[in-house]
């Protein structure tokens, strides 16, 4: 069953406190993506991982670490939280190819209130 | 970097209608294109493809265009129907297999019965 999940999918959390979003799949795909999506923006890409341990940043990594240690788990870390970092964030996963055939699965978000 | 505009943000449509959303892009090494379709409260799936060697896509309604001279994409739909009410967004990914995905800012499509 291919399938990306994302825990938690709601969080509230106040200013300064540390936030961990999870995101796992089960398609042993190579790729995993960190993206954030805010009204009239889009998605924007945080973080991308080519592998275990093969993280890069994307379009706007700061505020955010994450953390890639087995190849079907990717973690988004915010270590003190900021209210601008209110948003709906998306993991997604693909084929080591993936980013070029489109073939991008996503997980169905973790919304994030930051108080 | 590569950037991506995508008009109109929103877009509203009668039934049995045409709708059009259009992406322009900046990087001259773009190749491949998408259209990601979100459902309400849902995740992004994707919708169609084209890649810059064809340079047209139909199927589930829609035809997806290509004008690699203006940098320019289009999704189209022919006859509109509530099912389609959705957010669209654009995506385009250059060679060189980095796997980064550009979005556009998306299109919120609403289909009037």
């Amino acid at each position: 069953d291919m399938k990306v999940t994302q825990m938690p999918r709601y969080l509230i959390k106040r200013m300064g406190e540390n936030v961990l979003l999870e995101c796992g799949q089960d398609m042993s795909h190579e790729t995993m993506y960190w993206y954030r999506q805010d009204p009239g923006l889009g998605l924007q890409l945080i973080y991308i991982s080519y592998d275990v341990d093969s993280n890069s940043e994307g379009d706007i990594p700061k505020g955010y670490r994450v953390s890639r240690k087995k190849r079907e788990h990717f973690s988004l870390i915010l270590d003190s939280a900021k209210t601008n970092q209110t948003s709906v964030y998306f993991c997604a996963s693909s084929p080591r190819t993936g980013g070029n055939t489109g073939q991008l699965y996503f997980g169905e978000g973790s919304k994030l209130t930051v108080l | 970097g590569e950037q991506v505009e995508q008009r109109p943000p929103h877009l509203s449509v009668r039934e049995g209608d045409s709708a059009v959303i259009t992406c322009t892009y900046t990087d001259p090494n773009s190749y491949y294109f998408f259209w990601y379709k979100q459902e309400p409260g849902a995740s992004l799936q994707l919708l169609m493809k084209v890649f810059s060697s064809t340079e047209i896509n139909e199927g589930q309604g829609f035809t997806v265009l290509l004008n690699k001279k203006d940098k320019r994409l289009s999704l189209n739909l022919t006859a509109a129907h509530p099912g389609d009410s959705a957010a669209y967004f654009c995506a385009v990914s250059a060679t060189g297999g980095n796997n980064k995905l550009t979005f556009g800012q998306g299109t919120v499509l609403s289909v009037i019965p």
